[in-house]
């Protein structure tokens, strides 16, 4: 079964450390792994994807297949990176390679403050 | 930049009855999606929509939900008789296409309370 897990629901840091939000998955597929952000009181938006290798904001993720893990980084944390990260993965209906409807399963979330 | 837009922000409501969430997704998009976050507990996928029928549900998307997009732009999310446990953000979502990692772009999220 597709799963995603974040194991800390909780992270503190302070402004200026690094920081690092863990994301592991067990999928049968290829997966296609993103991270998305929920700043207080607004919506969820995409950070990042593991499939464009950009960094946003500072942040980075890299897919590592052999532990299954996606984890978020960022060396220099800021103040305004204080929010609720989710790891997400994106299904791929058996047979049909490359295209999907797009399913995404999402982790239980990790609440990153960043103390001034 | 066009966003997705969700009615109304909170509904409260009594068990057993009928509730409509709206959604409305950005206008050239093709594909739909309902998820919903009970309070502490993880965003999950109810459904998803294209081509003016489902393409995928859950187990949670049982016979006392449905969908519709009854115009070129609203998404709604019916719920016939609303339970406890119901009570929970909902999420719509919307994607241009399905293919590769294009981005599902999210709705601000209505609140259901069921009393």
């Amino acid at each position: 079964a597709q799963r995603v897990t974040q194991p800390e629901k909780l992270l503190s840091v302070f402004k200026g450390a690094p920081v690092e939000l863990k994301c592991n998955y067990s999928y049968s597929g290829s997966p296609e792994l993103f991270w998305y952000v929920q700043y207080s009181r607004q919506r969820l938006q995409l950070l990042l994807r593991h499939i464009s290798r950009e960094s946003i904001k500072g942040f980075t993720a890299d897919l590592n297949k052999g532990e299954t893990s996606f984890h978020l980084k960022k060396p220099f944390a800021q103040e305004e990176d204080s929010a609720m990260y989710y790891c997400a993965l994106k299904h791929l209906p058996p047979g049909l390679s490359g295209t999907s409807y797009g399913k995404l399963t999402f982790g239980q979330g990790t609440i990153l403050t960043v103390h001034p | 930049e066009p966003e997705v837009t969700q009615t109304p922000s909170h509904q409260v409501t009594q068990m057993g009855q009928e509730v409509i969430l709206r959604c409305v997704p950005i206008s050239n998009h093709l594909y739909f999606y309902w998820y919903r976050q009970i309070l502490g507990q993880k965003v999950e996928f109810l459904v998803s929509f294209y081509n003016n029928e489902i393409s995928e549900k859950s187990e949670i998307f049982d016979d006392q939900f449905s969908v519709e997009r009854p115009d070129g732009s609203n998404f709604t999310l019916k719920i016939r008789s609303t339970k406890l446990e119901d009570s929970a953000m909902y999420f719509c979502a919307s994607i241009l296409t399905s293919g590769g990692a294009n981005e599902q772009f999210f709705g601000p999220g209505t609140r259901l309370t069921v009393l």
